[in-house]
Order: C-alpha cells, then structure tokens, then sequence
C-alpha cells in the first residue's frame, strides 16, 4: 500500500524565517496531496492541497510544491510566526478508480516551533 | 469549526468494554472516514463509508466495526478494550467520492482506557 515519508520529525525556527516540510509517498497513482494543521488536542485543519496536475499552489504564506516524477512534495512556510507553531501532516490520496479510495495516508508529522 | 461534529469528547472505560463513537458529517456530505491518532502510529485509516455504503478499510482491528445511517451519521463501534486502544477518534467527512475531495475532520472523541 501507500507509504508517506515526511521529514524532519521537528523543526525549529525563529519568527520571520521560512519552515520547509518535505513528505515523499510510494504509490505513483496518488493524484491528491492535502497539508493539514493540528494544533495540541484539536482536529486536523486543512491548510492547503495540491492536486498532482499542478505542479505550485500558493495561498498567502504558505506555497506547496510537487515533483511527480521524484514523488516528493513540499510545504514552505514563510515570515512563520509564533502562531504558526503546532504538528502538520502531509497526506496522500489515490484516485478513484483504485482500490482503497478515499483513504489518506498521513506522514509521521512534524513539530513545527516558532520562536519569538 | 468544520461543521463535522463528535460526540462525546472524552470518554474513559475500563479493558474489557465496549463503547460507541458517534460522528455527523457536514451537511450535504455522503462520504465518511473514521481515523486513529495515537502517540506511536500517527493518524491512521481505518474506515470509510459513502451514503450508507462501505466503501474502502484500512488496518481496522476485528474488535472494531462501524456503519452509516440513512441519515448519513456514522457510529464506530469498539468491543473487548485493551489498553492499547487508548487514542483520540477522528471522524471527517467529504462531499462525495471522487479524486480529490476535501476531508474535513471533527473535533475526535478522546478514548482514555484503564
């Protein structure tokens, strides 16, 4: 099945420098590639998502990036405030003609702290 | 607020048990996915339902089991509790089944089992 990578497991920063979170999946035939956000106890919130006819998608301060043919994709975070710290998740999803559609497998997660 | 709603937020049992998890997806929204969060193992699949349907399973224990309603609710059902169980529930929900849809996710039950 479909595998997702993500590293580093933590990042630290200091407010106003720019986080990069890399995430590499398995499964060629994954077409969908979701970021979320998860802030301690509370849900998972989508940031952002990148289909894989796109190769950029940008919103604000936070870009995605994707390489289908090295299988990796990206998240950038810019100007990063103490806000912006909490866990996020890269995600991969295979179409739906698959089997097994529908499911998200997550990366490990990365501890994003930003420092005053 | 996603518009995905849990109940109940926390529930505490004992090894042995068996408990029910409850979600209501977004209005509108046919498909539901049920996920796991623990410590050791992330977030993982473990059910997806579409309009009553089940529709794709991932590492799903037998223990486990879960359905739809017509009225497009879903209910995760855990039986025998073992301490390991002990994590917090996700459910999310999404418009339909198609290639790219959305996952939006409640605020999760947090199982505590002693």
């Amino acid at each position: 099945g479909e595998n997702v990578e993500q590293h580093p497991s933590t990042l630290s920063v200091q407010e106003g420098d720019s986080a990069v979170i890399k995430c590499t999946y398995s499964d060629s035939a994954s077409n969908y590639f979701p970021w979320y956000k998860q802030e301690l106890g509370k849900r998972p919130q989508l940031i952002i998502d990148i289909r894989s006819n796109v190769g950029e998608k940008k919103d604000q301060r936070i870009a995605v990036t994707l390489n289908k043919t090295a299988k990796h994709f990206s998240l950038h975070i810019t100007e990063t405030q103490p806000e912006d710290s909490a866990v996020y998740f890269c995600a991969a999803k295979r179409p739906e003609y698959s089997a097994s559609y529908g499911k998200l497998t997550f990366g490990q997660g990365t501890i994003l702290t930003v420092h005053p | 607020d996603s518009g995905v709603t849990q109940t109940p937020k926390h529930l505490i049992t004992a090894t042995g048990q068996r408990v029910t998890l409850r979600c209501s997806p977004r209005s509108g929204d046919l498909s539901v996915y049920w996920y796991q969060q623990s410590l050791d193992q992330g977030l993982q699949f473990l059910i997806q339902y579409y309009n009553g349907e089940e529709r794709a399973k991932g590492n799903i224990l037998e223990r486990f089991s879960a359905q739809q309603f017509p009225d497009l609710h879903s209910e995760l059902n855990l039986s025998s509790l073992e301490l390991g169980d002990s994590a917090l529930y996700f459910c999310a929900s999404s418009l339909h089944v198609s290639g790219t849809d959305t996952q939006y996710f409640g605020p999760g039950t947090r199982l505590t089992v002693l």
